[in-house]
């Protein structure tokens, strides 16, 4: 049973630049979520996408964006990236429509900006 | 709104000793806790989690934690360290209502003495 999938594993951009990170989620998983990880801190919710659709969204700017597909695997896109982005992203998954469906974490995409 | 306190964001054991990681929290509502391990360059995994019932939670590795409400606390622990248990543990919450996200605490990174 495969768990959640991300890629790149890492990923190098300069300030400006635009970026695409990719998300599998667990088999029989349909909802999946983005979470920023900055170097020494806890995870912080950027969004959580279900049917396609956000479903909810963190306290983070609109240069940050998302899209879910219809086998449930999901982009998080960040434009005109500044320094401060680099960080750990870590994509999970989980099934159901509940608030409190565990949620299962990949290895994350390590995005370091220049 | 709810939040996550993590005492100690380094705590350091001998081989074979007890291992004790300090999470309280703040909800308005039931709270549903988890607690996760990350270790190096990797994703979070998933410890345990408290939904409800039994106060109690064993998880992997060995690992316990216990949900007390009236102190509002969730704090892990395993009886006998082992070196493989070297790493960062974040303790989290969820279920208020009309949301999905997870809260993280700050992380609590152990170190195992040899």
């Amino acid at each position: 049973d495969a768990g959640v999938t991300q890629s790149p594993t890492h990923l190098i951009k300069t300030r400006g630049q635009q970026v695409t990170l990719r998300c599998s989620p667990k088999s029989g998983h349909d909802t999946v979520s983005w979470y920023q990880q900055a170097l020494g801190q806890g995870p912080q919710f950027i969004f959580q996408y279900y049917e396609e659709e956000e479903r909810q969204r963190g306290n983070f700017p609109d240069r940050f964006s998302g899209h879910q597909f219809p086998n449930y695997s999901s982009e998080l896109n960040v434009n005109a990236l500044l320094l401060g982005d680099s960080a750990l992203y870590l994509c999970a998954s989980s099934w159901g429509q509940g608030a409190t469906d565990t949620q299962y974490f990949g290895p994350g995409t390590r995005l370091t900006v220049l | 709104a709810q939040s996550v306190t993590q005492l100690g964001s380094h705590v350091s054991v001998s081989e074979g000793a007890l291992v004790l990681l300090r999470c309280n929290y703040s909800s308005s509502v039931p709270p549903y806790l988890f607690w996760y391990v990350q270790y190096p360059n990797q994703g979070l995994q998933l410890l345990l989690k408290y939904t409800t019932g039994a106060t109690l939670v064993k998880g992997i590795n060995g690992f316990e934690a216990e949900f007390k409400k009236s102190e509002t606390s969730f704090h892990l622990t395993k009886p006998s360290a082992h070196m493989s248990d070297a790493a960062e543990y974040f303790c989290a919450v969820s279920r208020a209502v009309g949301t999905y996200k997870y809260i993280f605490g700050t992380g609590t990174r152990l170190k195992v003495l040899a």
